[in-house]
This record gives C-alpha cells, sequence and structure tokens, in this order.
C-alpha cells in the first residue's frame, strides 16, 4: 500500500537551531500536509501545501511541496522550547477521505 | 467550547471486557475518523464516516464496529478487548476531503 517515508525518526538540536525534516514516497500525491503533536495531544494542522514546488511558510516554519509531488520538507528556525513534540506529514489518498500519516519526527531540544 | 471532545480520556479495563468511545464535533462538518495510535506514536486510520455513512473501514477487526447517530458523533465500540488494542485512539473530523483534520485530545486505552 502506499507509504510515507519521513526521516529523521529523531532529532536532538540545541534551543536556536534550525531543524529539516522531509516526508518522501514512491506514490505522487497532490496534497502535503504537516502536523504537530503536542505530548498528551492529538495532531494539529501546521502547514497544507496544494501545488507541486510550493513554499509556505507560516511564522518559524516554512514547507515545500516538492516539484517531483512525491516528497515534502519542513523547516523550523530558531528553534524554541515549545517546538518540542512529533511532526507528521500526511497526505490524502485518492478522494476517497482517507488520510494516510508518516511515521513522524520528534523534535527533542537539549538543555 | 471543545471543537473535537472525545470521553472518556483514559480507559483502564481487563482483556475480554466491551468497552466505548464517544466523539463529538461542534464545527459542522460532514466527515468524522477515528485512528489509532500504538505505542510507537504510529497514527493508523481505522474509519471514516461522511454525514453518518460509512467510507472507510480500513481492515479493522469485526470487533471494532463505529457508529454514527449523526454527523456530529462518531462512537467507537470495542468486543472482547485484547492486549493488543491498548493504544491511545484519536477521534477527528474534517470540513471536506483533502486533510484538514481537527483531531480531539485522545482516548487512552490500556488494556490488562
Amino acid at each position: 500500500g502506499q507509504q510515507l517515508n519521513q526521516s529523521p525518526q529523531s532529532m536532538f538540536i540545541q534551543e536556536g537551531e534550525d531543524v529539516s525534516m522531509n516526508c518522501t514516497s514512491s506514490s505522487i500525491f497532490n496534497t502535503w500536509l504537516w502536523y504537530k503533536q503536542d505530548p498528551g495531544e492529538g495532531p494539529v494542522l501546521l502547514i497544507a501545501l496544494y501545488k507541486a514546488g510550493e513554499l509556505t511558510s507560516n511564522g518559524r516554519l516554512t514547507a515545500q511541496f516538492g516539484i517531483t509531488r512525491k516528497d515534502s520538507f519542513l523547516n523550523i528556525s530558531a528553534s524554541i522550547p515549545s517546538d518540542v513534540g512529533i511532526y507528521f506529514c500526511a497526505v490524502p489518498v485518492n478522494r476517497d477521505d482517507k488520510i494516510i500519516f508518516g511515521k513522524g519526527t520528534r523534535l527533542h531540544i537539549l538543555p | 467550547d471543545t471543537a473535537v471532545s472525545q470521553t472518556p480520556k483514559y480507559l483502564v479495563t481487563q482483556m475480554g471486557n466491551d468497552k466505548s468511545i464517544k466523539c463529538e464535533q461542534n464545527l459542522g462538518h460532514d466527515t468524522m475518523y477515528w485512528y489509532k495510535q500504538d505505542s510507537k506514536k504510529f497514527l493508523k486510520i481505522m474509519f471514516s464516516y461522511n454525514n453518518k455513512e460509512l467510507i472507510i473501514n480500513e481492515t479493522v477487526p469485526n470487533r471494532f464496529s463505529p457508529k454514527s447517530p449523526d454527523k456530529a458523533h462518531l462512537n467507537l465500540h470495542i468486543n472482547s478487548l485484547e492486549l493488543g488494542d491498548s493504544a491511545v485512539y484519536f477521534c477527528a473530523s474534517s470540513p471536506h476531503w483533502d486533510g484538514e483534520l481537527f483531531f480531539g485530545e485522545g482516548s487512552r486505552l490500556t488494556v490488562l
């Protein structure tokens, strides 16, 4: 079945560092989504990308929809403690209301 | 007002029991979902309903039965609970198909 490969699985960084993570697939998608899950909460949508090549920002977050439609990237600039959490990429599949998620990138900020 | 609310938030029960988790959304969305998040934090879709009609049943065992009395509610009933059912179950709703999901806070089920 369709699968999203998300990397890295975990990141340990210092506060203030920039962060990059990505999501790839062997299938083409028309929408890429990035969600964040805080501990004990449900995931929350950060950025939605609807067009190949699109670059979209939301504060310190920037995401890109890959030209091949098979990948997407999320960057966080100048990380702060509240950035800690799990970041998931997700895609809708086949217009049948099915949204599948990558396995997540766990972001940790070292004290 | 909480947009997507689930009850209970925590559920601890014995193997073989039957339990239900309730979900309500006050966003006016037509589509609702159940997702399961395992101990590795992988999120897997279980079911989706659109305006009370089952759209997706993602090869979930028959012991799991969703019920949608109206488009604002989607409940999950689980029969004969097994150890492997222990997980966090998330309800979500969406105004359209392209992926903007609004999640509840999750219901953590522990089967002993």
